[in-house]
């Protein structure tokens, strides 16, 4: 799968919006977009995927840019259980299986 | 429904032992991951079990092994341990094994962390 490249850390204030973003240059076609996050003291959890298209869900927005290169998870009114770390994976639709490939993450802190 | 639940959730082992951590996946799932999670190598892949079989696997040395059983829960087993072997263990289960699936969500248990000394 290609690689990712995301900010080591932000920092957002409660109740504002965060962009989170993800570069992923070499991204072949058949590559899905996905994210994951990881709150203190447990397991990563899922929270968006995409392939071209913008993609909306309860916990967050997918903002694909049209080469697709790059992408930005937008969580719209950061909560302090928003502070984790976010994984943005590439996965090969054409893969079968469930590995996944994690980069550093971005830790996202918020404050009050 | 219940998570995935993983047991122990913390283990202190001696260097040269052997450790065995066991993961229940979502009831229904039948693929289960596993990975290693450290400070300096983050999260990586170690396996990975579909119907009692491996399908995948990561870059580490044969001492870690794991096999899945036929109601789906799984152990990974860990031989002749080293410090660095010191790690956060976590376990992921999904529903899914395919190819052409774009939606193969993997939900994770809360890991178990297992200290080498």
């Amino acid at each position: 799968d290609a690689k990712t490249t995301q900010p080591n850390s932000m920092e957002s204030n409660e109740e504002e919006p965060v962009h989170l973003p993800c570069n992923h240059s070499t991204i072949s076609g058949t590559d899905y977009i996905h994210w994951y996050r990881q709150l203190p003291s447990q397991g990563p959890e899922y929270v968006i995927h995409g392939l071209t298209s913008n993609v909306n869900n309860r916990m967050a927005s997918l903002a694909i840019a049209e080469d697709r290169k790059s992408s930005t998870l937008i969580l719209h009114r950061a909560t302090l259980r928003d502070a984790a770390v976010y994984y943005c994976i590439l996965r090969d639709v054409g893969n079968a299986g469930n590995m996944l490939t994690f980069g550093g993450g971005t830790r996202l802190m918020v404050k009050p | 429904k219940a998570g995935v639940t993983q047991t122990p959730r913390y283990l202190i082992k001696t260097r040269g032992q052997q450790v065995t951590l066991s993961c229940s996946p979502i009831s229904g799932h039948r693929s289960v991951s596993w990975y290693q999670q450290t400070p300096g190598q983050g999260l990586q892949f170690l396996f990975e079990y579909f119907s009692e079989t491996q399908r995948n696997k990561g870059n580490f040395p044969g001492r870690f092994s794991g096999r899945q059983f036929s109601n789906s829960r799984s152990e990974m087993n860990v031989s002749t341990l080293e410090l660095g072997d010191s790690a956060l263990y976590l376990c992921a289960s999904s529903s899914y094994w395919t190819s052409g699936s774009s939606y193969n969500e993997q939900f994770f248990g809360p890991g178990t962390r297992l200290t080498v000394l």
